[in-house]
């Protein structure tokens, strides 16, 4: 099986613009989770979609949002960037939830 | 209540040593533990993961001890190897409520001396 894709891999954008990231989950896996990676927080977890609902929320500001599609593929969108956006965005598909298998994710560079 | 500590934050042994990485939890709900292998410009790769039921888990030269009562959990890397000069990170979730996103340790990164 194909694992999981996440386009694009790097971005660069501007404070007070707005992004939307990519992710196609494992053929069969219906849940998808997007975390948020930088050195100094580490990996934190930003929302789960469950057949197209979110089903959990982690404690990032609502300027981040997402929405997942019937086939499963999923999308997370930042709007008016921030400096401390800057970080690696991973994406996450498990088939019910548990065993999570991560993409290569999103490098998203903010100036 | 959601916190996961990972300790140490970084790790040197030598090849064939058996480095040991330790987490402890706070929440007593999380029932699901994995151990992720992370290499720079890559996204985590599962290792292996373990459930509160058992005390101890062996896939290769992978093992993680369970220890319920003191809410912890360890990884042991049996016979290192400098390819797994690589970040973990320890993690867990509540995946029987349906809250299934990960709680994550800071992270410990191996190196692997030949």
């Amino acid at each position: 099986k194909a694992g999981v894709t996440q386009t694009p891999r790097y971005l660069i954008k501007t404070r007070g613009q707005q992004v939307t990231l990519s992710c196609s989950p494992i053929s069969g896996h219906r849940s998808v989770s997007w975390y948020q990676q930088t050195p100094g927080q580490g990996l934190q977890f930003l929302f789960e979609y469950f057949s197209e609902t979110q089903r959990n929320k982690g404690n990032f500001p609502g300027r981040f949002s997402g929405r997942q599609f019937s086939n499963s593929r999923s999308e997370m969108n930042v709007s008016t960037l921030e400096l401390g956006d800057s970080a690696l965005y991973l994406c996450a598909s498990s088939f019910r939830g548990a065993e999570q298998y991560f993409g290569p994710g999103t490098r998203l560079t903010v100036t | 209540q959601q916190q996961v500590k990972q300790s140490p934050q970084s790790l040197i042994v030598q090849k064939g040593g058996i480095p040991i990485i330790n987490c402890a939890y706070e929440n007593t709900a999380f029932d699901y533990f994995p151990w992720y292998q992370q290499f720079p410009g890559k996204g985590p790769a599962l290792l292996i993961a373990i459930r509160p039921d058992v005390s101890e888990k062996k896939e290769g030269r992978f093992t993680i001890s369970f220890n319920k009562s003191a809410k912890q959990f360890s990884l042991h890397i049996m016979d290192s190897q400098p390819g797994d000069s690589a970040t973990y990170f320890c993690a867990a979730a509540y995946v029987t409520g349906s809250q299934g996103n990960l709680i994550f340790g800071k992270g410990t990164k191996l190196s692997v001396k030949p």
